[in-house]
């Protein structure tokens, strides 16, 4: 079984469209929890962290149950821009980020 | 947020021959830098943990002697592909934690292109 998987899509959205990804991760010891975002040939970057309560950042919310090992992000409200690979990244510590394929995302008009 | 800078960001060079990548903490201090790869369509994948002044740590199939990593300071890690190879070929990238955030965020480096003709 992999360390974190994900549905690789493409999810192809129009403007406005809510979208979820879900994540499932193997290590029941990790203990941080990240949603990055990667565009096409560049670098990924930090979306937001995941906690155990849930979080919120604008149009963004991801959630996290520890017990079935598995990770959300929804995305409400979809633009264009939003337009995107997202990469399900987990953390145990004293170990480097373990990343997941990703899910693509297109939003179209 | 901190700031990882990383060169070049694209080689093109002849099989046989020798890559060296650089990367940078711009405004922190980094005593573990991680390298990574990423090939088309697929996740990245860790290639080894930079030390500071001690030994890289190597993820289980990759070639220490073919990937030389040099931690020699705290703010610069470098990864040489040695001899490298048309299957070389890949998004390398780097990446660093600021410790003193302690966030646990990684912050990455723009990432470099090689071709391996």
């Amino acid at each position: 079984r992999k360390e974190v998987e994900q549905d690789p899509g493409p999810f192809n959205v129009p403007e406005g469209a809510t979208v979820a990804f879900n994540c499932t991760y193997s290590n029941s010891a990790s203990q941080s929890f990240f949603w990055y975002r990667q565009d096409c040939r560049k670098e990924p970057k930090l979306l937001m962290s995941v906690y155990s309560s849930g979080n919120e950042d604008g149009r963004f919310t991801a959630q996290l149950n520890r017990a079935s090992q598995y990770i959300s992000l929804l995305i409400r409200d979809s633009k264009l821009s939003d337009s995107a690979t997202y990469l399900c990244v987990v953390n145990t510590a004293g170990t480097a980020l373990i990343f997941g394929k990703g899910t693509t995302l297109s939003v179209s008009s | 947020g901190a700031v990882v800078s990383q060169h070049p960001s694209r080689v093109i060079c002849k099989s046989g021959t020798s890559v060296k990548i650089e990367c940078r903490s711009l405004d922190f201090q980094a005593t573990t830098m991680f390298w990574y790869r990423q090939f088309p369509k697929q996740s990245l994948m860790l290639m080894a943990t930079s030390n500071e002044g001690s030994k890289a740590t190597y993820e289980q199939g990759v070639e220490k002697d073919k990937f030389l990593i040099n931690h020699a300071s705290l703010t610069l890690s470098t990864l040489t592909v040695t001899s490298a190879h048309p299957e070389d070929s890949s998004f390398y990238i780097c990446s660093a934690r600021d410790l003193q955030t302690n966030t646990g965020e990684l912050f990455f480096g723009e990432g470099s292109r090689l071709t391996v003709l």
